[in-house]
């Protein structure tokens, strides 16, 4: 079975900092990759699909990449709004798994 | 407006079972896979699986292949999930979503809590 593992598990970030989170996949998924945005109390939102192509209405200052195995979110500029936990997805093929999951927290 | 209306919270005690419904609206449910997701604060996400309502195929993941089973009524556009031999392990917050590469649609989630 795949297994999908994030990093950092969490990290700490001021206002206008750029992030990069990771995601590694155990075997090759190609672009079958999704990223999810979940704030407390929230279903989670779609961000990113097919690796790096931004969803309807999500902000530009998010960007993903990657290729196979090993995937970034990217948010340049982070805004107090984008404090959450993200996650990434295998997509497309089932096992649809996610990863662990990063907490980004605003300083 | 697509809405994924799901059923209120429960409370169960362990060894019992639990159906819980996502009622779909502004679309047809035989139109997409309804997938199901956990959520447990100190765990993340799990995907659980998905039922495609137009034929009923199901796809599980490997942890949740005797414990999880999807339905789905076309009639009333709803999607069920039924989770059997409750444990402490299952009191989560469990969404539907009718999710693609270009659609994302959630419930609101229900809190399962299984408690003696």
């Amino acid at each position: 079975n795949i297994v999908m593992t994030q990093s950092p598990k969490s990290m700490s970030i001021s206002v206008g900092d750029r992030v990069t989170m990771n995601c590694k996949a155990s075997q090759n998924v190609g672009n079958n990759i999704a990223w999810y945005q979940q704030k407390p109390g929230q279903s989670p939102k779609l961000l990113i699909y097919y690796a790096s192509n931004r969803y309807t209405g999500v902000p530009d200052r998010f960007t993903g990449g990657g290729y196979g195995t090993d995937f970034t979110l990217t948010i340049n500029s982070v805004q107090a709004e984008d404090a959450a936990f993200y996650y990434c997805q295998r997509i497309y093929n089932s096992p649809w798994t996610f990863g662990g999951g990063t907490k980004l927290e605003l300083k | 407006e697509v809405q994924l209306q799901q059923s209120g919270p429960e409370l169960r005690r362990p060894g019992s079972s639990v159906k819980l419904s996502c009622k779909a609206s502004g679309y047809s449910i035989t139109d997409y896979l309804m997938h199901w997701v956990k959520h447990r604060p100190e765990h993340g996400l799990e995907w659980i699986g998905w039922i495609d309502p137009e034929d009923g195929e199901t796809k599980y993941a490997q942890k949740f292949q005797s414990k999880a089973t999807l339905t789905a009524d076309t009639s009333s556009n709803t999607a069920y999930m039924q989770l059997s031999s409750l444990t402490s392990e299952d009191t989560a917050t469990y969404f539907c979503a009718s999710i693609t590469t270009t659609r994302d649609y959630w419930g609101q989630g229900v809190m399962v809590t299984v408690s003696s």
